[in-house]
């Protein structure tokens, strides 16, 4: 099956910094998506992005479809961004979500 | 609040027990998907219907078994526990495969 790799795993931030988080995956994919899972186990759809560039108030992602690769930015990070942050995509063809092993974001005040 | 709703939130029970874990769609979404999240094997994919049909199956164990009735609710049974059952259950849904799917609260199950 389709591997997924997330980096890094573990990230701690004072808050107000900037981050950038990495997903690799290894084929072609027709849906990826980003999430958050908080403190109380939620898992929060983040974006779908497949491929191009969204942004959404402090978050913005980006997915290169051709180079295998998306990017999860968070600019002036709060101590409610502190979670684990989740890619998961869809290979083409299938009908599930494969998720990487997350990265864990620690924002201090 | 996703539209996907989960019960029980919690639900502890013993080893050979058997529970249900139920599913409510986001209104209009045809496809159910169930996943499992443990600490050694992270978030790992079950099963998915969609309108009632069993479309794809993922690392689901033989005591596990799920359905999507009419109205398009879900149910997972898990029978014969262990204690290695104990995880988070998620339920997500989507209008269809390949579309963003949007996860439930899960179901925090406890075998003691």
């Amino acid at each position: 099956g389709i591997q997924v790799e997330q980096s890094p795993p573990d990230l701690i931030l004072q808050e107000g910094a900037n981050s950038t988080l990495r997903c690799n995956f290894s084929d072609s994919v027709n849906n990826l998506q980003w999430f958050h899972q908080n403190p109380w186990g939620q898992l929060i759809n983040l974006f779908y992005i497949p491929s191009g560039t969204k942004q959404n108030g402090r978050l913005s992602a980006t997915t290169v479809a051709t180079e295998r690769y998306s990017l999860l930015y968070i600019s002036s990070s709060q101590t409610t961004d502190s979670g684990v942050y989740f890619c998961a995509v869809e290979e083409t063809g299938a009908n599930n979500l494969f998720f990487g092993t997350g990265t864990r974001l620690t924002v201090i005040p | 609040d996703s539209g996907v709703t989960q019960t029980p939130k919690h639900l502890i029970t013993a080893t050979g027990q058997r529970v249900t874990l139920r599913c409510s769609p986001r209104s209009g979404d045809l496809s159910v998907y169930w996943y499992q999240q443990s600490l050694d094997q992270g978030l790992q994919f079950l099963i998915q219907y969609y309108n009632g049909e069993e479309r794809a199956k993922g690392n689901i164990l033989e005591r596990f078994s799920a359905q999507q009735f009419p109205d398009l609710h879900s149910e997972l049974n898990l029978s014969s526990l262990e204690l290695g059952d104990s995880a988070l259950y998620f339920c997500a849904s989507s209008v269809d495969p390949g579309q963003p799917q949007h996860f439930g609260d899960g179901t925090r199950l406890s075998i003691l």
